[in-house]
C-alpha cells in the first residue's frame, strides 16, 4: 500500500543555516506529493506541492522536487529563521482518490 | 486560498457528556470532508471520510457510533464525540478538499483540542 517515510527528528539549526528534511514514499500509482506545516497550536498549512514528476514546488524559500526515480520529495531550505520552527509533514494523495497518507512529522526548532 | 475554520478550538467536558466539533468551509463548497485525530508530537490518523448527503466511512478501528459524523451541506460537517471519556482528549483536526482547485490539496482547520476530565 501507499505510504510516507519521513526523516526523523526532531531537528535543530542556527538561524541562517541550510535545511533537508528527507521524505520517500511508496505508491502504487502516480500520487501528488505535499510538505504541510503545523506551528504550535495550530492546524495545517499547506507549504507546497507537486502534482508530477519533476515537478518542484515551492513558497516561502521552501522547495521540493517530485524525484520518481528515487521515489523521493525531499523538502529543503537555504537559510531558516527562527520563524520556520515548526512540524513539518510529507504526504501523498493518489490523484484517483481522497485518501491522503501522511509522514510522521519532523519537529524543527530554529535558534537565534 | 481555501480557508476552512472549526469551532470550537477549545473545549473542556465531564466524562461522560456528548461534545460536538464544527468543520466549516468558508469560501468553497466540499463535497468530501476528513476528521483526523491528532495525539502529541505524532502524525494525523484519519477517522473518517465525511460525504455530504450520505454516510460517513469510518477507517477501521474508529467507533462509529462513539464518533458521530454528519455532513448536512456542503459547507459543514460536525463530529460529535459521544459519552467522553479521558482516553478521547486529543487535538481533532479536520479537512475538506476543493475539488475544483485542482489536484490534491486538502485544507486543513485549525484544529479542536478536547480535553475530557
Amino acid at each position: 500500500g501507499d505510504s510516507v517515510t519521513q526523516m526523523e527528528g526532531p531537528v535543530t539549526l542556527s538561524e541562517e543555516a541550510f535545511l533537508t528534511i528527507n521524505c520517500t514514499y511508496t505508491a502504487t500509482g502516480y500520487p501528488s506529493l505535499f510538505w504541510y506545516v503545523q506551528y504550535p497550536g495550530e492546524g495545517l498549512q499547506l507549504l507546497l506541492k507537486a502534482t508530477k514528476a519533476d515537478d518542484k514546488g515551492s513558497n516561502k524559500g521552501f522547495e521540493a522536487t517530485y524525484r520518481k526515480e528515487t521515489t523521493s520529495f525531499h523538502l529543503e531550505k537555504g537559510s531558516v529563521q527562527v520563524s520556520d520552527s515548526a512540524v513539518y509533514f510529507c504526504a501523498l494523495s493518489e490523484n484517483t482518490g481522497n485518501q491522503f497518507y501522511f509522514g510522521t512529522g519532523t519537529s524543527l526548532t530554529v535558534i537565534p | 486560498g481555501a480557508v476552512v475554520s472549526q469551532h470550537p478550538s477549545w473545549v473542556i467536558c465531564k466524562s461522560g457528556t456528548s461534545v460536538k466539533i464544527e468543520c466549516r468551509s468558508l469560501d468553497f463548497q466540499a463535497t468530501t470532508m476528513f476528521w483526523y485525530r491528532q495525539f502529541p508530537k505524532q502524525s494525523l490518523m484519519l477517522m473518517a471520510t465525511s460525504n455530504e448527503g450520505s454516510k460517513a466511512t469510518y477507517e477501521q478501528g474508529v467507533e462509529k457510533d462513539k464518533f458521530l459524523i454528519n455532513h448536512a451541506s456542503l459547507t459543514l460537517s460536525t463530529l460529535t464525540v459521544t459519552s467522553a471519556h479521558p482516553e478521547d482528549s486529543s487535538f481533532y483536526i479536520c479537512s475538506a478538499r476543493d475539488h475544483t482547485g485542482g489536484l490534491g490539496a486538502q485544507y486543513f482547520g485549525p484544529g479542536t483540542r478536547l480535553l475530557v476530565l
